[in-house]
């Protein structure tokens, strides 16, 4: 598991409120991603981080912000939900050390998140 | 931009060897090639990567041929506990900052029989 918790581990909320997601992880690693994982289109990266206040954008970031102030801790908010962000979200992180170009990375457990 | 395609599904039985193939064009020349299983309601679990020819470790074997345009995820001897859902995952370069783009297969339904 690579030590990777997330919270809450399901949540219902109501269109429009702000939402937050936690990632926490216990070892330190630099690189952190949020991704969502929907029926028909796999795995879809968000955010990602590369170290503390150090954040990019991946291909579905609209609509979510992310923040990390510190090393183990990689916030995902949803600003305004909306019925589409309804979704299993994951937390990753990639080892210290990976190879540029290694993909290899460790997941939390999800998220299950329904907007009505 | 790059792209994979991997079978929706495959059936096999216990004790029988599952090779699952995924197409990627166009990737990132540099990259791994990685693959990962995903049981229900559980995050991926990394299973093996790749840059060329063969790699194996201790549950897989990964095929890639010289020109990296498909890799072949070899599973020996599957037992029940193998049904999962296997992704593949390639990168591609998508600016000229060498930015990368993950792009992730939809995943290969492996049910595994009695």
């Amino acid at each position: 598991d690579a030590g990777i918790t997330q919270s809450p581990r399901h949540k219902v909320t109501e269109t429009g409120t702000p939402v937050t997601l936690r990632c926490h992880q216990t070892e330190n690693h630099r690189y952190m991603y949020w991704y969502r994982q929907d029926p028909g289109h796999g795995l879809r990266l968000i955010h990602y981080s590369y170290g503390v206040k150090d954040t990019d954008k991946g291909e579905v970031s609209d609509g979510y912000s992310v923040s990390r102030s510190k090393t183990e801790d990689f916030l995902l908010t949803l600003e305004s939900a909306t019925s589409s962000q309804t979704s299993v979200y994951f937390c990753a992180i990639r080892p210290g050390g990976g190879r540029e170009g290694s993909y290899e990375q460790y997941f939390g457990p999800g998220t299950r998140l329904t907007v009505t | 931009l790059a792209k994979t395609t991997q079978p929706i599904s495959m059936d096999s039985y216990e004790g029988q060897e599952v090779n699952i193939t995924c197409s990627h064009n166009n990737i990132a020349t540099n990259d791994y090639i990685t693959w990962y299983q995903q049981f229900p309601s559980q995050g991926p679990r990394f299973i093996i990567q790749g840059y060329k020819t063969k790699v194996t470790n201790e549950v897989a074997s990964l095929f890639i041929p010289a020109d990296r345009k498909s890799s072949t995820l070899s599973l020996p001897r599957v037992s029940l506990s193998d049904t999962a859902v296997y992704y593949c995952l390639v990168g591609d370069i998508i600016n000229a900052g060498n930015n990368r783009k993950l792009i992730w297969g939809l995943g290969t339904s492996l049910a595994v029989n009695p």
